[in-house]
Parts: structure tokens; C-alpha cells; sequence
């Protein structure tokens, strides 16, 4: 079936400094996602994007955080500076509509702060 | 509160047995539910939906909803050891504007020979 990459698997860096995670979505979605999951919780949404813009934000998306998918390339979630509850497992996700489309999720990317 | 709440936190089920999983909501703004079901290292994949009252059968999976009670459950007959896994109940607003998915803490599901 469709599926979504996500590179890299883990990632590892010191508080304050900057990350990018990468999401290679499945080809023809048009809406892509950014959910965190921190060990023991529940997964939680954090933004969706769609056609440039960011679409839906939770109150997750600090400032700190940025997503943008320039031509068509990955679709990225950067965090700077990063901090100590950063910590968790980055899922992005894309689906080819909203509504009652379904989600596809990538396998995720560990994010461990220090 | 959690807005979408799932029981049992685990379960045991003999292979070939019945594996029954709840989900209840409390954010009536909730039309869409999913099932998903994450292996151990994957990212969780949609098992099923259901947006409608009533039950929705897929091979050995059978989902119900009520929504008059929040409420969804999903069934698995004839267990294998193949669905151990974690299952995560999800719902999504009808909302236009709201896309994102609020999912539950999960069920982890252990399948025994």
C-alpha cells in the first residue's frame, strides 16, 4: 500500500540547538501532518499543511516550531531552539483529502533531546 | 479529561479467540472514527473507519458505533498471533477546519498459541 518515509529514524542533539525532520509523503496527497508522541502517551496532533499554508495548529506547535514543503520536495517539521520536552517520536502523516480520507503515517522519527 | 478514551489498557486473547476493543468520545463534534493498529517500530496504519451508526464488517474485523453514546468498538474473531499489536481508536471533528486526528491512549493486544 501507499507509504509515508521519514528520515532520519532517530536523532539525537543537544538542547538548544536546531533539527529538521524530513517526511517523504505518498505521492499524490495533497495534505500532509505533524503528530508527537511522547513515551507512555497518547500520539497528539501538532499541525496540518496543505497547499503552502499551515492549515490547523494544536497548541503543541510552539513557536519554536516551523513546517514547509518547498517544491515539492519533503515535507519538513524544524524546531529551533530545541528543549528538554522535545523528547519524543516526531509521526508525519498524509492523506489525499480531508474528511473521511484516510491518514497515512509514516514509521517516525525518535527524537531525543539531551 | 481525554477526549477520546479507550479500554482495556492490554488484553490476552487465545489464538482463534474473540478480541473485543471500546473506545468512547466525549466531544460531540467527533463524526469520523478510525481503528489503527501499530506493530512494534511502525507507524500506526488505519485498520478501519466507521462514520455511521451501526456495525461495518472487514474480513475477521467488525467495528460498531453508536452515536448517540460516542461510542465505537472493534472486534477481532479469530485472533492470530499476527494481531498483537496496539490499537488506537481515533475520531476527527466535522469540522472543515479541523483536521487533525484526536487519538486514545491504545490497547495493546497480545495474541497466546
Amino acid at each position: 500500500g501507499p507509504k509515508v518515509l521519514q528520515i532520519p529514524s532517530h536523532q539525537i542533539i543537544d538542547m538548544g540547538q536546531m533539527v529538521t525532520l524530513n517526511c517523504d509523503p505518498v505521492s499524490n496527497h495533497l495534505y500532509f501532518y505533524w503528530y508527537k508522541q511522547i513515551l507512555g502517551q497518547q500520539m497528539e496532533f501538532l499541525v496540518n499543511f496543505y497547499n503552502g499554508k499551515v492549515m490547523e495548529k494544536s497548541k503543541l506547535f510552539k513557536d519554536q516550531f516551523s513546517v514547509e514543503r518547498p517544491d515539492g520536495s519533503y515535507f519538513t517539521l524544524k524546531i529551533q531552539p530545541t528543549a528538554l520536552e522535545d523528547s519524543a517520536v516526531y509521526f508525519c502523516a498524509s492523506s489525499s483529502g480531508t474528511g473521511g480520507r484516510e491518514q497515512y503515517f509514516g514509521p517516525g522519527t525518535r527524537l531525543t533531546v539531551l | 479529561q481525554q477526549k477520546v478514551q479507550q479500554s482495556p489498557e492490554s488484553l490476552s486473547v487465545p489464538e482463534g479467540g474473540m478480541a473485543s476493543l471500546n473506545c468512547t468520545s466525549s466531544d460531540r463534534n467527533f463524526q469520523y472514527f478510525w481503528w489503527y493498529r501499530q506493530h512494534s517500530g511502525e507507524g500506526p496504519k488505519a485498520l478501519m473507519s466507521i462514520f455511521s451508526d451501526g456495525d461495518k464488517k472487514e474480513g475477521r474485523f467488525t467495528a460498531h458505533l453508536n452515536k448517540a453514546s460516542l461510542h465505537v468498538s472493534l472486534h477481532i474473531r479469530d485472533s492470530q498471533p499476527s494481531d498483537s499489536a496496539l490499537y488506537f481508536c481515533a475520531a476527527r471533528s466535522s469540522h472543515n477546519y479541523a483536521q487533525g486526528l484526536t487519538f486514545g491512549l491504545g490497547t495493546r493486544v497480545s495474541v497466546f498459541p
